[in-house]
């Protein structure tokens, strides 16, 4: 079966460094997505990207926050000058573009869990 | 985007059924409904989706009646292993999660 792959499973950084989160989306996907899950709570929506560009974007993905798909087949989440309360599980997701009435099914990664210290 | 209600925990034994609610009042006429499962440390897991009616698979049944103002999901004879966060989301093409149910099911 298909998976969507994320490297690392987990990095530790120390506070105000830059850290690049990596993901492989399944192959014929065209969505991408990012996702952050703090311990204990829910899944929140960071971002979405189609087309090479962000479709959608959450209060929670400001400057600090870059995504980008540098070649065919990787998409990576930038966190510049990392706080603490950024620790998190990060999880990257694809889709195929939704239909016109449907809500497409996403296909998760095991997540990279970020510890900032 | 239609919000989503549902209970915070259950509680149900291995073999049984367990039903799960999902109140979503203001659900407009382009959207489905999606659950998703998620175990520890892991990312969800789509489970099934529906627009109206019953849809079954392998895994789940899914219930929603005709005004589809809410939804159930039905796991049929639980196992251990079912113990997890189930979310229901609802809306055309995003994928917004809510605190979802955490389900354990005990021996």
């Amino acid at each position: 079966e298909p998976e969507v792959t994320q490297t690392p499973s987990h990095q530790v950084t120390q506070m105000g460094q830059e850290v690049i989160l990596r993901c492989v989306p399944i192959s014929n996907h065209l969505y991408f997505y990012w996702y952050r899950q703090i311990l204990g709570q829910k899944v929140e929506f960071l971002v979405s990207f189609y087309n090479n560009e962000i479709s959608e974007k959450s209060e929670i993905f400001d400057d600090q926050f870059s995504v980008e798909r540098p070649d065919g087949s990787n998409f990576t989440l930038k966190i510049r000058s990392t706080k603490l309360e950024d620790s998190a599980m990060y999880f990257c997701a694809s889709s195929e573009p939704p239909g016109a009435l449907r809500n497409t099914e996403a296909f998760f990664g095991q997540g990279t869990r970020l510890t900032v210290v | 985007l239609a919000k989503t209600t549902q209970p915070i925990s259950m509680d149900s034994y291995e073999g049984q059924e367990v039903n799960i609610t999902c109140s979503h009042n203001n659900i407009a006429t382009n959207d489905y409904i999606t659950w998703y499962q998620q175990f520890p440390s892991q990312g969800p897991r789509f489970i099934i989706q529906g627009y109206k009616t019953k849809v079954t698979n392998e895994v789940a049944s899914l219930f929603i009646p005709a005004d589809r103002k809410s939804s159930t999901l039905s796991l049929p004879r639980v196992s251990l292993s079912d113990t997890a966060v189930y979310y229901c989301l609802v809306g055309p093409n995003k994928l917004i999660f809510g605190a979802g149910t955490r389900l354990a099911v005990h021996p």
